[in-house]
């Protein structure tokens, strides 16, 4: 069965600096990865998604992924932050093997931005 | 474009209860899951449903149940509620097959409290 680790619960950056949130991923082939996003009291929307190809991907709002299959990871970037980034981003694997399936998820990290 | 919508957006019942949560999927998509998401935690898949039949479903009891409509919306039942079932629930869809057959797009979520 897949899994997915985000190691950090809670991270705090200054605006306008740069961001990576970390994504590790268990899976016995190469998965389907995706990063969604989270304003509070509301539902997710999807930043980017990997499934095969260039292992970085871009994606809305200024992010981008790189997929590392050697670490097992899908990190998540921005270059520089907004104010209007902080919110709860979650990775998620899904199982191509299996087609149009499940996705399970980790268990977020919280952005907090700083003035 | 419409994109995936959800009723009610809050609902509080109380122990033992039963309650029915909606979903209309994306327009153009024919697959519908659904999740949990308790507070503080990432969503946990509940189920799938495709063609009117549930297609995969995830390590929840028997008290969960869930429909799909002919027209591709779909419903999930909680019976005999707990405390521990207050939590968001979220809908997500997508298209069985070409192409994003992969990607899942979510609606806002009915909060759900169990007094």
């Amino acid at each position: 069965a897949q899994s997915v680790t985000q190691p950090d619960i809670h991270i705090t950056v200054s605006e306008g600096a740069s961001l990576e949130l970390r994504c590790n991923y268990s899976y016995g082939a190469t998965p389907y990865l995706f990063w969604y996003v989270q304003s509070p009291g509301q539902g997710l929307q999807l930043l980017l998604k990997y499934f095969s190809g260039d292992t970085l991907v871009q994606g809305i709002k200024g992010f981008e992924a790189e997929f590392k299959r050697s670490q097992s990871s899908f990190n998540l970037r921005k270059p520089s932050v907004h104010w209007s980034d902080a919110a709860e981003y979650f990775c998620a694997v899904g199982a191509p093997l299996f087609g149009n399936e499940k996705l399970t998820f980790g268990t977020g990290t919280r952005l907090t931005i700083i003035p | 474009d419409a994109g995936v919508t959800q009723s009610p957006t809050h609902l509080i019942k109380t122990r033992g209860q039963q309650v029915t949560l909606r979903c209309s999927p994306k327009s153009g998509h024919d697959t519908v899951s659904w999740y949990q998401q308790a507070l503080g935690q990432g969503p946990q898949f509940i189920f799938q449903y495709y063609e009117e039949e549930e297609r995969q479903r995830g390590n929840f009891p028997d008290r969960f149940s869930g429909h799909q409509f002919p027209n591709y919306s779909s419903e999930l039942n909680v019976n005999a509620l707990l405390l521990g079932d207050s939590a968001l629930y979220l809908c997500a869809s997508s298209l069985r097959t070409g192409r994003d057959q992969e990607t899942q797009y979510f609606g806002p979520g009915t909060r759900l409290l169990v007094l």
